[in-house]
């Protein structure tokens, strides 16, 4: 089976960096996305991990250990717009998607 | 493109009760995804589908069916509605060797009384 785990909640406020952890257990591992989702809205793809090292998107950065299992999303420059929750989600064999709770991130003035 | 369309956006069924969700993409994705989302939490997978014709269970399939007749359409399909349902189902879409990269709808949001 495959299992994720994320910390529930993060503040921080405009300006600040966060980091969003993510650590995953799974029989079969093709990689680590993360998507963002706004209160109400659908979740939508922010960057992709198949191979250790960091992949830089703008303000987003993401991580991955794959000897750890393990994962982290670093967000810089923060906005009061990046209030949302963010999702790992682990792809697996078959086709298989496994999302983790989520982190709820509260962006503060 | 539309994207990723979704109908209805809400609904409430009363308990027994069947319906279809619809979901249309026109981005000619061949992979496609129905997961629900209950509050405060993450997503889980309940049905997917690589090709027309071609379906396969997820995390959490009970209760529900699919059928991919074309490449645009994945309706989802609840026979006998149970309280435990009520959640937002989201659909979404991506291209073979991009499976991370998907494309979600706005979802409908589900009530079952």
């Amino acid at each position: 089976g495959q299992s994720l785990e994320q910390p529930s909640e993060v503040t921080a406020v405009e300006g600040a960096i966060v980091q969003i952890n993510c650590t995953y257990q799974t029989s079969g591992f093709y990689g680590l996305s993360w998507y963002q989702q706004h209160d109400g809205g659908a979740p939508t793809f922010l960057s992709y991990n198949a191979l250790d090292g960091l992949e830089e998107t703008g303000r987003f950065s993401s991580f991955l250990s794959r000897s750890d299992s393990y994962g982290y999303l670093l967000l810089q420059e923060l906005q009061m717009k990046d209030s949302a929750s963010y999702f790992c989600a682990v792809e697996g064999y078959g086709q298989n998607f496994v999302f983790g709770p989520g982190t709820r991130l509260s962006v503060l003035p | 493109n539309a994207g990723v369309t979704q109908t209805p956006k809400f609904r409430i069924l009363k308990i027994g009760q069947s319906m279809t969700l619809q979901c249309t993409q026109d981005m000619n994705h061949n992979y496609m995804y129905w997961y629900r989302q209950d509050p405060g939490m993450g997503l889980k997978l309940i049905y997917y589908s690589v090709g027309a014709g071609i379906t396969d269970k997820g995390e959490v399939p009970n209760g529900y069916n699919v059928s991919r007749s074309t490449t645009e359409d994945f309706p989802l399909r609840l026979e006998l509605a149970a309280p435990s349902q009520t959640s937002v189902y989201f659909c979404a879409s991506t291209l073979a060797g991009n499976q991370e990269t998907q494309y979600f709808g706005p979802g409908t949001r589900l009530l079952v009384l």
